[in-house]
């Protein structure tokens, strides 16, 4: 059973810092792996999307990279902002028999200190 | 441009009470999405519809119903409602190809006393 984990649950980094979120996954069977972000009582917005054959991709002052022999994904955010403040959640696309799944991790919460 | 639209956004019904969640989306999209979202559970999926007159069941299908009334609108149903359904619960749509992009509507707080 696919599994996804995101650690640490709850981040708190000053303003200007570059950080690294995490996440990974148990099997490497995947189609892709996006990256969501969620404001409080609001949905869930579509960060970016890597595909199984692809290492990385970018968006402005995000970075996502894909290791998928590993099960590890990390989003980097760059010289972050108030703005970025909100829940981050990695999602794999998984096959499974003829229904394909996207499996959720649960998030990091991440508050940017102004 | 108004993407995927859920209705109502709050809720408090009863333990019994019977009640419709609507979900429709104006991007064509051929897929379509229920999930609940609980704390320390992350997002489930209760059901979901990959093309119009077609519905699956997810992770947590039991005590909800689906319709997948066309192209565009997607419901979610409860019949007799129960406290563990206490729950914020997301409608998403998307493309059904392999790579799509998951598109989430802004969610229902629903409330069972």
């Amino acid at each position: 059973k696919q599994e996804v984990t995101q650690i640490p649950a709850a981040l708190s980094v000053p303003e200007g810092e570059n950080l690294v979120l995490n996440c990974s996954f148990t099997d490497s069977a995947i189609y892709n792996l996006q990256w969501f972000r969620q404001d409080p009582g609001k949905g869930l917005t579509s960060l970016l999307l890597i595909q199984s054959s692809q290492r990385e991709q970018t968006s402005g002052r995000l970075n996502a990279s894909l290791d998928k022999s590993s099960g590890r994904s990390t989003l980097y955010i760059a010289a972050s902002q108030p703005g970025d403040s909100a829940t981050y959640l990695c999602a794999v696309r998984k096959p499974l028999n003829r229904d394909d799944k996207i499996i959720f991790g649960k998030g990091t919460r991440l508050h940017i200190l102004p | 441009n108004a993407g995927v639209t859920q209705t109502p956004k709050f809720q408090v019904l009863k333990t019994g009470q019977s009640m419709t969640l609507q979900c429709a989306q104006d991007m064509n999209h051929n897929s379509m999405y229920w999930y609940r979202q609980d704390p320390g559970m992350g997002l489930r999926l209760i059901y979901y519809s990959a093309s119009e007159g077609t519905t699956d069941k997810g992770e947590v299908p039991n005590g909800y119903n689906v319709s997948r009334l066309n192209k565009r609108e997607f419901s979610l149903r409860l019949e007799s409602a129960a406290p563990s359904q206490t729950s914020v619960y997301f409608c998403a749509s998307g493309t059904r190809s392999f790579n799509e992009k998951l598109f989430f509507g802004s969610g229902t707080q629903l409330s069972v006393l």
